[in-house]
């Protein structure tokens, strides 16, 4: 398997403009997670999805931010619009419902710059 | 406390062993993680212990888990440069669940 996937790497965007972060999580995983790391707060969660549907959203910094799930092989994470605030590294996981230690694969993350 | 705590830093030198350390934040966790970053990559999963375990090793790598304590600890012996690298420590409260990580070890080996 060729592991989470998520696109772009990297995007550089300027205050105001919509951004769209997109993963593939692992085949038959059934869990989904977006996170996002940054210096001052480290990694934490924004949302998580169980077969395509949001179970804990309680982590989106606000209304700006939206994610969904249109399908077990796509998750979007959307910022309309972006402020330099959100400069950060979004990552998104994947984990099966049963794996012997519930274990969370990650992605290699998309690195957002907004000036 | 409410936070997962590691310290930010440990340098060691290349062939000794590095030790570090994390306390959690919940003592009914059910899954406690090691995870290993390099510079501008993402996590890879290093080792997991279940929390009924309080010792588990793999190959250069041991954890020990102290549950009254919340203590968490991953000590890699044989330090290799190539082991240089930000450790994080990430707890699930049940499971399938998200991650609450620490904010990071920074471990730098010295040749």
């Amino acid at each position: 398997d060729a592991g989470v996937i998520q696109s772009p790497r990297h995007e550089v965007t300027e205050m105001g403009q919509e951004v769209t972060l997109r993963c593939k999580p692992i085949s038959g995983h059934d869990y989904l997670f977006w996170y996002r790391q940054t210096m001052m707060r480290g990694l934490e969660l924004l949302i998580y999805f169980n077969n395509n549907v949001p179970i804990d959203d309680s982590g989106m910094p606000e209304d700006r931010f939206s994610a969904k799930m249109p399908n077990a092989s796509f998750s979007t994470l959307k910022i309309q619009p972006s402020e330099p605030r959100d400069s950060a590294v979004y990552f998104c996981a994947s984990s099966p419902t049963s794996g012997s230690g519930n274990e969370q694969f990650f992605g290699p993350g998309t690195r957002l710059t907004v000036l | 406390g409410e936070d997962v705590e590691q310290s930010l830093f440990l340098s060691v030198r290349e062939g000794d062993s590095s030790v570090i350390n994390c306390t959690y934040t919940d003592s009914s966790s059910t899954y406690l993680y090691w995870y290993k970053q390099e510079p501008g990559a993402g996590l890879q999963l290093l080792t997991y212990i279940f929390s009924n375990m309080d010792m588990k090793q793999d190959q250069r790598l041991t954890v020990l888990l102290n549950k009254k304590d919340k203590h968490l600890s991953l000590r890699i012996a044989d330090t290799q440069t190539g082991d240089s690298a930000i450790y994080f420590c990430a707890e699930m409260w049940s499971g399938n669940t998200p991650l609450v990580f620490g904010k990071g070890t920074r471990l730098s080996v010295i040749a």
